[in-house]
């Protein structure tokens, strides 16, 4: 079974430029999450999707950021514009029953 | 709101030596996992509890689910430095909400 695929693995930009992250899922997993993750912490929930509907995203800074699940399945994040603090791991998930299933994430560099 | 507390959050032995993580909680879950996190990668399951007082083993690893299904224990026997990076608590509540622990960074030096 294929795992969760994220794309980039790396990025660098600089601050006040934009970036957007994507995510496939593993086939037929409904609930898609985005977590943002400092060096050394646990993840922080940005976003949860089930299917193309937005359950959760009550952590999301909706003034730069931005998600979108159109067809229920692949999803991008979006920051614009990025600010330094932005710099972190986001990790995309999906979830079978209990358990969430990650992708390798894509580390965030804003210079 | 629900939390998920773990301690301790760092930790670094030597090789050979047991340790334990705790994750608790005053709220119930549906159930409780544990994940491994090595640098530059996402999280690795590990284990589900389910019931409450379950214990699994996995090889050196043995974790245990609370009675009451509030809190869970990691123990790890005869550590190896192979087992170092950053465990992850989550537990799932009744509408399969995840609740994430802060994360325990363990190092086990040679």
């Amino acid at each position: 079974e294929a795992g969760v695929a994220q794309s980039p693995r790396y990025k660098i930009i600089e601050k006040r430029q934009s970036v957007a992250f994507w995510c496939n899922p593993i086939s037929g997993h409904a609930t898609l999450y985005w977590y943002q993750q400092i060096l050394g912490q646990g993840p922080k929930l940005l976003i949860q999707f089930q299917n193309n509907g937005v359950v959760d995203d009550s952590q999301l800074p909706k003034d730069r950021f931005s998600a979108e699940r159109l067809k229920g399945v692949d999803s991008t994040l979006k920051i614009q514009p990025a600010k330094l603090e932005d710099s972190a791991v986001y990790l995309c998930a999906s979830r079978a029953g209990f358990v969430a299933f990650f992708g390798q994430g894509t580390r965030l560099t804003v210079v | 709101t629900q939390l998920l507390e773990q301690s301790p959050q760092f930790l670094s032995i030597q090789e050979g030596e047991n340790l334990t993580v705790y994750c608790n909680s005053s709220s119930v879950f549906s159930s409780l996992q544990w994940y491994r996190q090595e640098p530059g990668e996402g999280p690795v399951l590990l284990v589900t509890v389910v019931t409450g007082g379950e214990v699994k083993k996995l090889k050196r690893l043995t974790f245990q689910f609370g009675d009451a299904r509030k809190d869970s224990s990691l123990h790890i026997t005869a550590a190896q430095p192979g087992d170092t990076g950053l465990y992850l608590c989550a537990g799932a509540d009744s509408n399969y909400q995840l609740i994430w622990g802060a994360g325990t960074k363990l190092i086990i030096k040679p």
